[in-house]
């Protein structure tokens, strides 16, 4: 089974702060990577599919790169609505998702 | 727009089981695979079980593989998974997820059903 190694486990910044979320996997597995956003007590969000393409209706301060095992999740300016739990997930072979990041305000 | 309304859960004892439904509306369902995913509570998202388009193919993962049965009705428009001999770590919210087309990451996700497992 692929492993997905998501870091940090939470973090910590300001308004207007760039915040970077990074997964790494056990192999390669081309750009089959989303990233979800999910709200305390919500569903998760899709943000982010093939590593990089951006979910319709999400904000452009969301951005997606890396490509076969490292990939990263960047808000380059976050904002009050960021607070979430993200978290990356491979589809190359079946489905699995990194542990998480929490993000605070 | 699409809608995926999870429903079926509740409180249960080890060893009982459970079956979740989840109804979905805002596109054509018999075109696209499903899939249930869920999160313990303070844990992580883990994908549990997946149907193709017509039913014919279905996938487990190891931890629930031979107690779940994932089914979908395209007549009724809803996604089924069958819950036997339940244990306490199956205890989480259970989400129904659609499949995007032609790929295989999960667009749309259902709100969520809460199963507790606990005498």
């Amino acid at each position: 089974a692929i492993r997905i190694t998501q870091s940090p486990s939470s973090l910590s910044a300001f308004i207007g702060d760039r915040v970077t979320i990074t997964c790494r996997a056990s192999q390669d597995i081309s750009s089959s990577l989303a990233w979800y956003q999910q709200k305390p007590g919500k569903a998760p969000k899709l943000l982010i599919y093939a590593a990089s393409t951006l979910q319709r209706g999400v904000p452009s301060r969301f951005s997606g790169s890396g490509s076969g095992t490292d990939f990263t999740l960047t808000i380059s300016s976050l904002q009050s609505e960021d607070l979430a739990t993200y978290s990356c997930q491979q589809y190359f072979n079946s489905w699995t998702f990194g542990q998480g990041t929490k993000v605070e305000i | 727009e699409v809608q995926l309304v999870d429903s079926g859960g509740g409180l249960i004892q080890p060893g009982g089981s459970l079956r979740l439904s989840c109804t979905a509306s805002g596109f054509i369902f018999s075109n696209y695979a499903m899939s249930w995913v869920r999160q313990g509570p303070g844990k992580g998202l883990e994908w549990v079980s997946a149907i193709s388009e017509t039913g014919t193919d279905t996938y487990y993962a190891d931890s629930v593989k031979g107690r779940f049965t994932i089914s979908r009705d395209n007549s009724k428009n809803t996604l089924y998974l069958q819950m036997n001999s339940l244990r306490a770590e199956d205890t989480a919210a259970y989400y129904c997820v659609k499949e995007s087309l032609g790929h295989n990451y999960g667009d749309n996700w259902g709100q969520g059903t809460l199963v507790i497992v606990s005498s």
